[in-house]
């Protein structure tokens, strides 16, 4: 099983603010990678598809990068709609999810 | 609009049964893959099980292979997630989702969550 751990635990910024979360695989999963963002009482929501595909509707202030093993979620200026928990996500072998990043108010 | 709407779930006993169903609104429910994940605040989020758009092959994790079965009525645009041999690590919040077409395991859209849990 390829296990997905995400770094920082918890990110405490201001808005307006850069934040960059962390995703790293167990073995390389290609681009295969996603991320969601998830506020309390609702479900994921598909932010990124690919390492840097933006979905449907997602703001322009999200971006993915990486490939390979190391991948990076980039939110450039957060907004107050922005702090919420964020995981990443493999497609490469079968399917398994990050623990999560908090992107909580400083 | 794309709308997943989920019902069942609740409160059974260890050994007992419950039959999730997710309605499906909005698009061609036929032509998607669809899964059911399940998050709980131990184990965080995991995929449970999916169906091809025919319903022709299904998945599922080992956990719960033997005592899940997925399956679709596409007349209906209704998803099922029928769990037998409950557990108490089944215990979790379960959310049908629907299957990006152009990727196929990522989810564009989900339900809105059913609490399932196992307690005596």
């Amino acid at each position: 099983e390829i296990v997905l751990t995400q770094s920082p635990a918890t990110l405490s910024l201001s808005p307006g603010e850069r934040a960059t979360l962390s995703c790293r695989a167990s073995q390389s999963i290609s681009n295969y990678l996603a991320w969601y963002q998830q506020k309390r009482g609702q479900p994921p929501r598909l932010l990124i598809y690919d390492a840097s595909n933006r979905a449907t509707g997602i703001p322009a202030r999200f971006s993915g990068s990486g490939s390979g093993t190391d991948f990076t979620l980039t939110i450039s200026s957060l907004e107050p709609e922005d702090f919420a928990v964020y995981y990443c996500q493999q497609r490469s072998d079968w399917l398994t999810f990050g623990g999560g990043t908090k992107v909580e108010i400083k | 609009e794309v709308q997943l709407v989920q019902s069942g779930g609740g409160l059974v006993q260890p050994g007992g049964s419950l039959r999730l169903s997710c309605a499906a609104s909005g698009f061609t429910f036929g032509s998607y893959w669809m899964t059911w994940v399940r998050q709980t605040p131990g184990k965080g989020l995991e995929w449970v099980a999916n169906i091809k758009p025919d319903g022709s092959d299904k998945y599922y994790v080992d956990s719960v292979k033997g005592r899940f079965t997925i399956s679709r009525d596409n007349a209906k645009n209704s998803l099922y997630l029928q769990m037998n041999s409950l557990r108490a690590e089944d215990t979790a919040v379960y959310y049908c989702a629907r299957d990006l077409p152009s990727t196929h395991k990522n989810f564009d859209y989900w339900g809105q969550g059913t609490l399932v849990t196992v307690s005596s």
